[in-house]
């Protein structure tokens, strides 16, 4: 079956601009994660959203981080007035359930790059 | 606070030969699980094993293997008669019970194979 797809695959803005990027889960799968891989933080944890339930934003770097989640499938994580430190690898991740019973499932990731 | 720790950066190895990844994990939980994923060149990361707190039966799957000891809170990845395929970065993970399922990634091996 599909696995998780993410758009677009390259992404290159300017300082300031805003920029969307999504998320297509697994079918079926109520967890969805997003992760930033940079090479001075590694792999960090920005956000979790599991069904109905209110999202876990805690990984989330600032303010003008955020992600939604409709209608429990498609995710979309927005940032605002992007600076050069938010370059980097998004990873989009989705898994049966979020206890860790289930194992998470990776996307191709955006490579954001911001000038 | 739950932490990974990869303290292998880089591993080089001549093919055929027998390479050992080294994982330690700090957490609080009782329950746990612990994760093997692999991330080759082409970026996207590929999930290898899952194990939880309660099984430390060592598993093997073809020429991987797993050794998780609790004793030592460690989880190390075991790659047999090595073939360069296996370059990539392999990252191990835990996810506690207390965390919604999300992942705390080590900093990564990178593992060359040399033909």
């Amino acid at each position: 079956g599909a696995g998780v797809s993410q758009s677009p695959s390259n992404k290159v803005t300017e300082k300031g601009k805003d920029v969307e990027l999504r998320c297509d889960p697994i079918s079926g799968h109520t967890a969805l994660y997003w992760y930033r891989q940079s090479l001075g933080q590694g792999l960090e944890f920005l956000i979790y959203f599991q069904g109905n339930s209110a999202p876990d934003k805690s990984g989330l770097p600032s303010d003008r981080f955020s992600a939604e989640r409709t209608g429990g499938s498609v995710s979309t994580l927005t940032i605002q007035r992007t600076q050069q430190e938010d370059s980097a690898v998004y990873l989009c991740a989705s898994s049966l359930e979020s206890s860790g019973l289930k194992a998470q499932y990776f996307g191709p990731g955006t490579r954001l790059l911001v000038l | 606070a739950q932490k990974v720790t990869q303290a292998q950066t880089e591993i080089s190895v001549v093919e055929k030969e027998d390479v050992t990844l080294d994982c330690v994990y700090e957490t609080r939980d009782t329950t746990y699980y612990l994760f093997w994923y692999k991330q080759p060149p082409s970026g996207e990361l590929v999930f290898l094993i899952r194990r939880n707190s309660f099984d430390e039966q060592n598993e093997i799957s073809g020429r991987y293997s797993w050794n998780f000891q609790k004793s030592t809170s460690s989880f190390n990845f075991t790659i047999t008669a090595s073939q360069v395929v296996d370059s990539a970065v392999y990252f191990c993970a835990l996810a506690g019970s207390s965390n919604t399922g999300k992942l705390i990634f080590g900093q990564g091996t990178t593992l060359q194979v040399k033909p």
